[in-house]
């Protein structure tokens, strides 16, 4: 099975960082890559799909990128709304396995 | 606008099966999109059980496929899972969801979740 390695697992930054979130496949996995934003208690929210197509209705900041095996999250002006854990998810094939998760958290 | 809600039992014995039912409104159930279900145990990440299709086709997390059944009833517009000879680290939320693309996709619609805790 292909594994999601998601760095770091956590971090710290302050309001108006830029913040990237690295997720790196086990195997090639072209473009089919999501990211996911989960509030503390709250629902999983998508964020990016196909790698870097944003999700109707999040906000512009966030953004995706890369191919194969190497994927970035980037948010680029980090603000308080934003804390929350963030998963990256192939969906290539069969199984779909999720990255460990990122923390994000406010300086 | 779709919506996915889940329920069953919230407290399961060890060694028993644990059923949840997905109930969706909002969209057709027979239409293009996969179905399937992910959980996450307290403080964990998250765990995809497996997509079903209102074709039948179904794919399982390998790791689980022995204990897991997904199925689907149209005519209700519900989607189901059972998971057998449940243990303690089956405790989680677990979630139903609207998958987009092949072999399920990424999920674009989660249903609230539900708490099930397997304990005597």
């Amino acid at each position: 099975d292909i594994q999601m390695t998601q760095s770091p697992s956590s971090l710290s930054a302050s309001v108006g960082d830029r913040v990237t979130i690295t997720c790196r496949a086990s195997q090639g996995i072209s473009n089919y890559l999501a990211w996911y934003q989960q509030k503390p208690g709250k629902v999983p929210k998508l964020l990016i799909y196909a790698a870097s197509t944003l999700q109707s209705g999040v906000p512009s900041r966030f953004s995706g990128s890369g191919s194969g095996t190497d994927f970035i999250l980037t948010i680029s002006s980090l603000q308080p709304e934003d804390v929350a854990t963030y998963y990256c998810q192939k969906y290539n094939s069969a199984p779909i396995t999720f990255g460990q998760g990122t923390q994000l958290e406010i300086k | 606008q779709v919506h996915l809600q889940e329920s069953g039992p919230r407290l399961v014995k060890p060694s028993e099966t644990l059923s949840l039912t997905c109930t969706v409104s909002g969209y057709s159930i027979s239409s293009d999109y996969y179905w399937g279900w992910i959980r996450q145990p307290p403080g964990k990440g998250l765990e995809w059980f497996g997509s079903i299709y209102h074709s039948g086709n179904t794919f399982y997390n390998p790791s689980l496929k022995s204990r897991v059944t997904i199925s689907l009833d149209t005519s209700k517009s519900q989607f189901s899972l059972k998971l057998t000879y449940v243990t303690a680290a089956d405790t989680a939320v677990y979630y139903c969801a609207r998958l987009n693309g092949d072999y399920g996709g990424f999920v674009d619609n989660w249903g609230q979740g539900t708490l099930v805790t397997v304990s005597s």
